[in-house]
């Protein structure tokens, strides 16, 4: 079964477009996580969520929104994609609160804008 | 904001060669964490360090939690083909986020 996952896994598109990204975790864990990992490897966090509620919000253009339905689910959309963010964006989630416990990481959505 | 260097960037080794990766951070961190990203995965967890000088084995993997809670190390022993990968520290300040390392990447030379 799978802890975290993440849909699509693939997902090309051309600039001014809006898109989501769906992530599920099965594992019970009140805090879920969207990073993005850009293409020199950097992991950097851009929000978190406890039990539906945003905890962080990163410097993050507004033109991302995350919306979690319940606590299982968090989706992250994007819009008037830009150049800049192709990428790949992971989900995670973890039992504890950020910087508690260790985090499950989804496969990862690999972003391309063109 | 806080920050945590890693360092080497990149590591070739030969098999068989030992590797060590360095996190360094300048202030004090509650838990330092580490991870391992195979290429074209995600990273997935190895470790959690808590106490000051904590010193922890998973087979020939060996991780240390420095004396001031500042930096910390991964040591691989007699590395392995399987051991390619991106690892990278990710320290926590309090209880605030997770902040992830610069990542070292390894490759092994068979």
């Amino acid at each position: 079964d799978t802890a975290v996952s993440q849909t699509p896994k693939y997902l090309v598109t051309q600039m001014g477009n809006d898109k989501s990204i769906k992530c599920e975790q099965n594992l019970g864990h009140d805090t879920m996580y969207w990073y993005k990992q850009d293409s020199k490897k950097f992991l950097k966090i851009m929000f978190s969520y406890n039990n539906k509620e945003l905890i962080i919000n990163e410097t993050v253009p507004n033109r991302f929104s995350p919306k979690s339905p319940d606590k299982a689910h968090l989706n992250l959309h994007i819009n008037s994609l830009e150049l800049g963010d192709s990428a790949v964006y992971f989900c995670a989630s973890s039992r504890l609160g950020q910087g508690s416990g260790e985090q499950y990481f989804g496969p990862g959505t690999r972003l391309t804008v063109t | 904001g806080q920050q945590v260097m890693q360092i080497p960037q990149y590591q070739h080794v030969q098999e068989g060669e030992d590797f060590t990766t360095y996190c360094n951070s300048s202030t004090t961190l509650s838990n330092i964490q580490w991870y391992k990203q195979r290429p074209g995965g995600h990273p997935v967890f190895l470790i959690q360090l808590v106490k000051s000088g904590e010193v922890k084995k998973q087979k020939r993997l060996t991780f240390q939690f420095g004396e001031a809670k500042k930096n910390s190390s991964l040591h691989i022993t007699a590395t392995q083909t399987t051991d390619v990968g991106t690892y990278f520290c990710a320290g926590a300040f309090g209880n605030e986020k997770l902040t992830f390392g610069t990542g070292t990447r390894l490759t092994i030379i068979p």
